[in-house]
């Protein structure tokens, strides 16, 4: 089992839609979260964090967690073009902090 | 300028050969990690240090060596290349926290022939 688990895609989103990203993991004492954007053959930039259960929201995009359920979703709104790229979620581990996990990612892709 | 710098940016060497990977920060951070993304795989870590004294290795280490020589540079060697060494390697920094936001360099494109 992979211990941090997204669907590959491709997901195709209208522009103007609502993209949801979801992101499944296996160790159940992971504090933090994080979803990265990494456009095609560059590096992935951090865009959301988020350390306790709920939603957290910045512009565009909120990110959900729920611990219990060991699941964290990214949505973003009013889908823009721009937003296509693959979409990697990161954990920390319960052993402690240094280490993140990356699922393989989401590709996304905005049909204008 | 950028915060995270990786040279080279690219690469194309032959198996066998010497080959060192540079990573320079200017954010002040502590913490410096390389990684290595393989289509399929993901981002996969080789190597992480929270200071110039502190080396651990990361769940892929073995055909490759780091070093530390200072707060801001981070260096990946690789001491007899071979093909499937062949990726996208990333150098990343974070703030010696409990959040650990990683923030990541450009990258290297690495082809070993």
């Amino acid at each position: 089992q992979k211990e941090v688990e997204q669907n590959s895609g491709p997901l195709s989103v209208p522009e103007g839609a609502i993209a949801s990203l979801n992101c499944t993991y296996s160790d159940r004492g992971s504090q933090s979260f994080f979803w990265y954007r990494q456009y095609s053959g560059k590096s992935p930039e951090l865009i959301m964090s988020i350390y306790s259960n709920g939603d957290k929201e910045d512009g565009r995009f909120t990110a959900q967690l729920n611990k219990a359920s060991q699941y964290v979703s990214l949505l973003i709104r009013d889908s823009q073009p721009s937003d296509s790229a693959t979409y990697l979620c990161a954990v920390t581990s319960s052993f402690g902090n240094e280490k993140l996990t990356f699922g393989t990612g989401t590709r996304l892709t905005i049909i204008p | 300028d950028a915060d995270v710098t990786q040279t080279p940016r690219n690469r194309i060497t032959k198996t066998g050969k010497r080959i060192m990977l540079e990573c320079s920060q200017t954010k002040g951070h502590d913490r410096m990690y390389w990684y290595r993304q393989d289509p399929g795989l993901g981002l996969r870590l080789i190597y992480y240090s929270f200071d110039v004294k502190d080396i651990n290795k990361g769940e892929i280490s073995d055909g490759y060596s780091v070093s530390r020589q200072a707060q801001a540079k981070f260096s990946l060697s690789l001491e007899s290349a071979i093909p499937n060494q062949t990726a996208l390697y990333f150098c990343a920094t974070s703030v010696n926290s409990v959040y650990n936001e990683q923030f990541f360099g450009p990258g290297t494109r690495l082809t070993v022939l």
